[in-house]
Order: structure tokens, then C-alpha cells, then sequence
């Protein structure tokens, strides 16, 4: 099993629709866990992060942590032609030799105008 | 102002090269990382690495060494590329602390061996 799962896609919405990226994971000693973005060509941006169970909220964008059932989400609200992107999940956890990154392989978005 | 840049940005070269890739960063951090990106997508950690302790991931060759001339900059140095090695790589860093969970992440670097 791999430690992070996330479908690839590709998933195409049309414009204003509310999106739902999602991962999974296995290793129960992740606490953070974080959204990026990427661009095609551009290195992977930071878009949301959050520490252990619960909601986040920032315009558009909220990322859900569900460490019981090793499931996150982030959804997008009103999505834009601009928020076509590939969106990674990551995860880290603190081991003896520093904070250790897990990333899932990312979800390829088209928000179709 | 860039906080994590990589140089170059693309790098074409032939197979049996020695290249390396620079990473500089000016955030204040202590740990670097080098990422691999595969044709997938997905990111594939290298090396991590604080002024205390390189971290090696054991798949990666011994072709790919990181060398660290000071604390905000972590080149990569690969020698006798090889037609796999296409692909684009990406530096990191983040702060060992933690209150700071976030790696921030450079441009990338596309190389293509040919």
C-alpha cells in the first residue's frame, strides 16, 4: 500500500462548480498535512495547511483532516478557469531525524470557461 | 524577492555528463531538500539535509551527490548522466521547528538528457 493515495484525474468541471480533491494515507503519524498547487512548468506553491483533525477556511479554498479515517480533502468553491492546476496533498510527520514530507502524486484540474 | 530559486531553470545535455544544479535560498532555514519529479507528477524525495545530518533516500544512485557549501545553499551534482536522469527537479526548505510546518519550494530545474 502506498503511504499517500490520490487520484490522478485528469477532472474537468465547468466554471462556478464546487470541487473535491481528496487523499488518503496510511501512516497514522502524520500531524500536518498541506495542499500545493502547481502550474504547469512552475514549482509546487503552497495553498493551504493544517495541523491534525479539523477545518480550515481561506476564500475559496477549505481543507478538511479527517486522522481517524486518514482522509483529507480540500474543496474549491466557485472554481475559476485560473485554478486549472495540478494540486498535490503532502504530509509530514517529525521523526528522529527531522520532519519527514510525503507526497501524493497530485490531481490534474480544468476548470472548462 | 524569491525565496527558494534554482539555477538553471532548463539544462539540456548529453549522456556521460557531469552537471550539477544550484539552490540558494534566503528564507533563514535550515533544511534543504532536493525533490525528483517523475513523468507522474508525483514528487519523490531525494535528500534532506540541515547543517547537522544529510539524509540519503537509498533508492536514489550514487551518481547524484548533494553538496552544501553553507546554510542557504544546497547544489546537486550528478555525474555520467543517464537518459532516466530526464526530469524535472525541484529544491526545498523548511525550518526544523515545530512550530513552521511548510517546505517552500523552487521553480524546479528541467533537465533532459539526450
Amino acid at each position: 500500500q502506498k503511504e499517500v493515495e490520490q487520484d490522478p484525474g485528469p477532472l474537468s468541471v465547468p466554471e462556478g462548480a464546487i470541487v473535491s480533491l481528496n487523499c488518503t494515507y496510511s501512516n497514522s503519524a502524520f500531524q500536518y498535512f498541506m495542499w500545493y498547487r502547481q502550474y504547469s512548468r512552475k514549482g509546487p506553491e503552497l495553498l493551504m495547511y493544517t495541523y491534525s483533525s479539523g477545518n480550515k477556511e481561506d476564500g475559496r479554498f477549505t481543507a478538511q483532516v479527517d486522522k481517524s479515517s486518514k482522509y483529507i480533502s480540500l474543496f474549491i468553491r466557485d472554481s475559476q478557469p485560473s485554478d486549472s492546476a495540478t494540486y498535490l496533498c503532502a504530509m509530514s510527520a517529525w521523526d528522529n531525524y527531522g520532519q519527514n514530507f510525503v507526497f501524493g502524486p497530485g490531481t490534474r484540474l480544468s476548470v472548462l470557461p | 524577492d524569491t525565496a527558494v530559486s534554482q539555477t538553471p531553470k532548463y539544462l539540456v545535455t548529453q549522456m556521460g555528463n557531469d552537471k550539477s544544479i544550484k539552490c540558494e535560498q534566503n528564507l533563514g532555514h535550515d533544511t534543504m531538500y532536493w525533490y525528483k519529479q517523475d513523468s507522474k507528477k508525483f514528487l519523490k524525495i531525494m535528500f534532506s539535509y540541515n547543517n547537522k545530518e544529510l539524509i540519503i533516500n537509498e533508492t536514489v544512485p550514487n551518481r547524484f551527490s548533494p553538496k552544501s557549501p553553507d546554510k542557504a545553499h544546497l547544489n546537486l551534482h550528478i555525474n555520467s548522466l543517464e537518459l532516466g536522469d530526464s526530469a524535472v527537479y525541484f529544491c526545498a526548505s523548511s525550518q526544523e521547528d515545530r512550530m513552521n510546518t511548510e517546505a517552500f519550494f523552487g521553480q524546479g530545474t528541467r533537465l533532459t538528457v539526450v
